[in-house]
């Protein structure tokens, strides 16, 4: 069974920092590309990053350019996102997923909740 | 860039059906058939729907249809149920590489 499960969030004041982790099992992790995805509290989905299965090509979506930090460890099959710089409107919860293909996000893990405030 | 943008709300009886629209540009939608759809219940974790403009994952009713004109693609639900209430997203790829999502539309059962 493919799970995804994601650590790492809490409360963290502006200009901090965090990282993210998901730790995945059930499938060949280094065979995937990966994704972060956020929620903010009562608003709609955010594509944040994305990884290959290599590591070999990232994209970012503008808002967290400069500032988040996506990578991955294929021998422990985890996927990491560092926060840094962190802002009020980085509150959200954040998901990763798996790509199945171009945009198809087949997995996804339950989210871990990120709170920045002061 | 601005999500792509989809009515707030769509509303029907059970056993109706219910067309969702999202629009985007030449640089995203129109450009490429990689449009997804995702639902979405409260507290809970999207789930993929439809893949590719039209394709649907397996385990996924085929009352879900997707379809795209020009930059608008659609995403119909028939025969509406009232599990069908939820939040429904889609995505797209886009010219730059990136991903990005439409605003959300609740649909809601009668």
């Amino acid at each position: 069974e493919v799970q995804l499960v994601e650590s790492g969030g809490g409360l963290v004041q502006p200009g901090g920092s965090l990282r993210l982790s998901c730790a995945a099992s059930g499938f060949t992790f280094s065979s995937y590309s990966m994704n972060w995805v956020r929620q903010a509290p009562g608003k709609g989905l955010e594509w944040v990053s994305y990884i290959s299965s290599s590591s070999s090509t990232i994209y970012y979506a503008d808002s967290v350019k400069g500032r988040f930090t996506i990578s991955r460890d294929n021998a422990k099959n985890s996927l990491y996102l560092q926060m840094n710089s962190l802002r009020d409107e980085d509150t959200a919860v954040y998901y990763c997923a798996r790509d199945f293909g171009v945009v198809i996000h087949d997995y996804w893990g339950q989210g871990t909740l990120v709170t920045v405030s002061s | 860039q601005s999500a792509l943008t989809q009515p707030a709300s769509v509303s029907g009886s059970p056993g109706q059906s219910i067309t969702i629209s999202c629009t985007g540009t030449s640089s995203d939608v129109g450009g490429y058939n990689y449009v997804s759809w995702y639902q979405q219940h409260p507290g809970k974790a999207p789930k993929l729907m439809i893949y590719e403009v039209s394709n649907r994952p397996s385990g996924v009713s085929n009352r879900f249809s997707g379809s795209k004109s020009g930059n608008t693609a659609s995403l119909t639900i028939s025969g509406l149920q009232a599990e069908d209430e939820a939040d429904y997203y889609c995505s797209s790829y886009t010219s730059s590489s990136t991903r990005i999502f439409g605003t959300g539309t609740k649909v809601t059962v009668l």
